[in-house]
């Protein structure tokens, strides 16, 4: 069955360190999405890509990058990891063409906290 | 900045009742989904309703859609424990991206 996974699931790391949390769907969806999800927020966009080699900066990019390079991946880099950026981070994927109206299909969540 | 807001924020009822809640939004949209989190996993879609619709049906769960008032609703009927859960709504607007609102905790007591 199709799928979209997250790894790691779970992850500490230092103040300052590199991260990157990576996505993976088996689904073939132009489209995927990266969101945080933190206590009186709700789901925020982090950023999203329509297709290979497209990336877009959605509502909270700032200290957040991402690349496309092909289909089935969106691996989200935190290039210097902050205490504000501890957070869960969901990934999701939807198919049509560029973003077009269409359900989307989340993963199971990274739970990051940065110390 | 969250274009959805659902009320109540969290809603207790007891199993076999019926559970309603409310997303306000303000700009125009394409189309208003609804989606389930459970505790410790990613979110689930259960019903999406275009711009052009005022009530869809799916299963246990019925949408309406008021554009004018920029509201919807969101029907559960005949509650179950199972049904147990965070609700989202979300707005798809002109730029074709999800914006979520901050969710109702939904609790089904046994």
């Amino acid at each position: 069955d199709a799928e979209i996974t997250q790894s790691p699931r779970h992850k500490i790391t230092e103040t300052g360190r590199q991260v990157t949390l990576a996505c993976h769907q088996t689904w073939n969806h132009n489209n995927m999405f990266w969101y945080r999800q933190d206590l009186g927020h709700g789901l925020r966009l982090i950023h999203y890509s329509y297709g290979v080699q497209d990336t877009n900066k959605g509502e909270v990019s700032d200290g957040y990058s991402v690349s496309r390079s092909n289909t089935e991946d969106l691996p989200l880099t935190l290039e210097s990891a902050a205490s504000s950026q501890t957070s869960v981070y969901f990934c999701a994927s939807s198919g049509g063409s560029s973003g077009s109206s269409d359900e989307q299909y989340f993963g199971p969540g990274t739970r990051l906290t940065v110390t | 900045s969250q274009q959805g807001e659902e009320d109540p924020q969290a809603l207790s009822i007891q199993e076999g009742e019926n559970a309603t809640m409310n997303c306000s939004y303000k700009t125009s949209i394409n189309n208003l989904q609804w989606y389930r989190q459970n505790s410790g996993r990613g979110l689930v879609h259960l019903i999406l309703i275009r711009s052009n619709e005022r009530e869809k049906h799916s299963g246990r769960l019925r949408v309406t859609l008021d554009t004018s008032k920029k509201s919807s609703s969101l029907l559960i009927t005949a509650s179950r424990a199972a049904d147990t859960a965070s609700y989202f709504c979300a707005t798809e607007g002109s730029n074709y991206k999800l914006t979520f609102g901050k969710g109702t905790l939904l609790t089904v007591n046994p």
